[in-house]
């Protein structure tokens, strides 16, 4: 099983300011990734999947790279819709696996 | 859209069957997959279905205990879970492929969510 690693678990940022996001995985995983948001009480929405693809209907301040094991999404100048949780998560092999998310805060 | 049934509560060694209601597209062409995510936690992947052929894909440790099964008649998944322990308490969601076919294994739209509480 690949196990996925997201960095920080929470990240502190100010409304218009940029954020960055990182997920490391265990072995290769090509550019086999997913990013999703996920709000309270609310299911995940696909932001970004083949690494860096946004997904219909994501705004262009968000935006995927890596390829292998290290992965970034970052977030440019953040809005107030944007403060939630972020996972990850790998196609590369069976089973399916997540990071452990990274909470995006208001600092 | 993906609409799912409501929230269970269910006591230890029960089983709780969700619903998974599709609809906007064409049901048998796209796999509709699984997950949960325990309170505060991340999100885990169960298993798959393909609605056009039935066929299914567990993850090892729910072989046994999960069978997801669909009724095309009305575009319609399903996940059962039997011999419920605590440790099951979690919201379960269905989610679509976005592509039929191939390793495109990422998800949109995902269904609502189901609270499942196992209690005694």
């Amino acid at each position: 099983e690949i196990v996925m690693t997201q960095s920080p678990a929470t990240l502190s940022v100010s409304p218009g300011e940029s954020a960055t996001l990182s997920c490391r995985a265990s072995q290769s995983i090509s550019s086999n990734l997913a990013w999703y948001q996920q709000k309270p009480g609310q299911a995940p929405r696909l932001l970004i999947y083949g690494a860096s693809t946004r997904a219909t209907g994501i705004p262009a301040r968000f935006s995927g790279s890596g390829s292998g094991t290290e992965f970034t999404l970052t977030i440019s100048s953040l809005q107030s819709e944007d403060f939630s949780v972020y996972y990850c998560q790998q196609y590369n092999s069976w089973p399916l696996t997540f990071g452990g998310g990274t909470k995006v805060e208001i600092k | 859209q993906l609409v799912q049934s409501g929230a269970e509560v269910k006591k230890p060694g029960a089983s709780v069957k969700v619903s998974c209601k599709t609809s906007g597209y064409t049901f048998t062409d796209y796999q509709i997959h699984w997950f949960r995510q325990a309170p505060g936690q991340g999100l885990e992947w169960m298993g798959r279905i393909n609605p056009y052929s039935g066929v299914t894909n567990y993850e090892q440790k729910f072989q046994g205990r999960v069978t997801m099964t669909r009724d095309t008649s009305i575009n319609t998944a399903y996940m059962e879970v039997t011999r419920l322990r605590s440790d099951d308490t979690a919201v379960y969601y269905c989610a679509k492929k976005v592509r039929p076919g191939g390793t495109s294994n990422w998800f949109d739209p995902w269904g609502q969510g189901t609270l499942v509480t196992v209690s005694s």
